[in-house]
């Protein structure tokens, strides 16, 4: 197995353009997770879904975010329009059933936001 | 949410010495896991263990849930061991998603 994909690897863009980050489970873990991690605030879960619906976004800082996974091998993370402040690593991860198996987490996208 | 605390923030060891880390919480949990997350940013899951101990290789971990804390013994440690390691439980009356200390950032010197 692939493991979890995210693309892309790094993201550079303008103050107020819109960003979107890629996410590619591994095949039949139903459970998919959105972090954050910044050196003020550490590791943040913004949303996570199961069996392609969301169960909790109360982490989603403000309505510029938005996630959506549209099947169960692909999840989108959208922000519109991004500011300096969204600059940060975005990990996705994924798992089975529960959490007790583990994460897989992929290897982020690092954003950066002028 | 729960809160997650990991002790001491920072440790540099010379390579071979051996190293205890601490995860302490503030609720019972019914999950708890160790991540490893290397110098490169890749999080690499080390161990399950919402209760008692286990054993990997160099790597051990122990979790008292009745006194809400969890150890991590890294034995005669290797320059490879260097990166951040956190700890990250659930709460069962929130759902599935983890709660993530701060971490503990570790240095291994040659």
């Amino acid at each position: 197995d692939a493991g979890v994909i995210q693309s892309p690897r790094h993201e550079v863009t303008e103050m107020g353009q819109e960003v979107t980050l890629r996410c590619k489970p591994i095949s039949g873990h139903d459970y998919l997770f959105w972090y954050r991690q910044t050196m003020m605030r550490g590791l943040e879960l913004l949303i996570y879904f199961n069996n392609n619906v969301p169960i909790d976004d109360s982490g989603m800082p403000e309505d510029r975010f938005s996630a959506k996974m549209p099947n169960a091998s692909f999840s989108t993370l959208k922000i519109q329009p991004s500011e300096p402040r969204d600059s940060a690593v975005y990990f996705c991860a994924s798992s089975l059933t529960s959490p007790r198996y583990g994460y897989t987490f992929g290897s982020g996208t690092r954003l950066t936001v002028v | 949410g729960i809160q997650v605390e990991q002790s001491p923030p920072d440790l540099i060891l010379q390579e071979g010495a051996n190293s205890t880390l601490r995860c302490n919480f503030s609720d019972s949990v019914n999950n708890l896991q160790w991540f490893h997350q290397n110098p490169w940013g890749q999080l690499i899951n080390l161990f399950y263990i919402p209760s008692g101990t286990k054993q990997n290789g160099r790597l051990s971990a122990t979790t008292v849930a009745t006194e809400r804390y969890s150890l991590l013994y890294i034995s005669s440690s290797q320059t490879t061991d260097s990166g951040v390691y956190f700890c990250a439980v659930v709460d069962p009356n929130t759902g599935n998603q983890f709660y993530f200390g701060t971490g503990t950032s570790l240095t291994v010197i040659p």
